[in-house]
């Protein structure tokens, strides 16, 4: 069965500093691999997916089959990256299925 | 403007009353979602449905029903609603070509059953 792990409930770094978020996951088949993103007081959005491979608001993320994740990266955080970020997973039915969320905290 | 909208926001109420999560978009797209999130957990798909007449149920088994008679409106119902119900249930919908995957939400309905 599928399923996407993020073990960090919240994360706290100094702006500037570089910044990652975990995520893991589990599939059998052919992975495509998301991270939305909630800002405070606004919707879940996208910010990027792995086919694309591309650089959005300074954020990256790799996908790494043999270790089955898909970490999300930024060299130096702003403190309007504080927010709810979620890795998805969508599988061959076209589902998404979504992580439980990591709470990113910049401090000043 | 192209959106996707649902009401209410927020809404509380008692044990064993019916109630609608309505949800529409303006944005033309076929595919259309219910997902429900309790505090600090994962999204859940509960329901989902690829067009007109078409639906289906999520990997979170759930209570609630849905139907799908307009493109733009997928309504989500509870004939008895209890306290394990209470969440926030999230609307979604997805264009079909071509098939980025994104989901397009809704700002959410906070439900509470005292």
């Amino acid at each position: 069965a599928q399923r996407v792990t993020q073990p960090e409930k919240l994360l706290s770094v100094f702006k500037g500093a570089p910044v990652e978020l975990k995520c893991n996951y589990s599939y059998s088949g052919s992975p495509e691999l998301f991270w939305y993103v909630q800002y405070s007081r606004q919707r879940l959005q996208l910010l990027l997916r792995h086919i694309s491979r591309e650089s959005i608001k300074g954020f990256t993320a790799d996908l790494n089959k043999g270790e089955t994740s898909f970490h999300l990266k930024k060299p130096f955080a702003q403190e309007e990256d504080s927010a709810m970020y979620y890795c998805a997973l969508r599988t061959g039915a076209n589902n998404l299925f979504f992580g439980t969320g990591t709470r990113l905290t910049v401090i000043p | 403007e192209a959106d996707i909208y649902q009401t209410p926001r927020y809404l509380v109420i008692g044990t064993g009353k019916k109630i609608t999560l309505e949800c529409s978009q303006t944005m033309g797209h076929d595919k259309m979602y219910w997902y429900q999130q309790d505090p600090g957990m994962e999204l859940h798909l509960i329901h989902y449905s690829y067009g007109v007449n078409s639906t289906e149920k999520g990997d979170l088994s759930s209570e609630s029903t849905v139907s799908r008679i307009r493109t733009e409106h997928f309504p989500l119902t509870l004939e008895s609603a209890r306290p394990s119900h209470t969440s926030q249930y999230l609307c979604a919908s997805s264009g079909s070509a071509p098939n980025t995957g994104e989901l397009f939400f809704g700002e959410g309905s906070r439900l509470t059953v005292l």
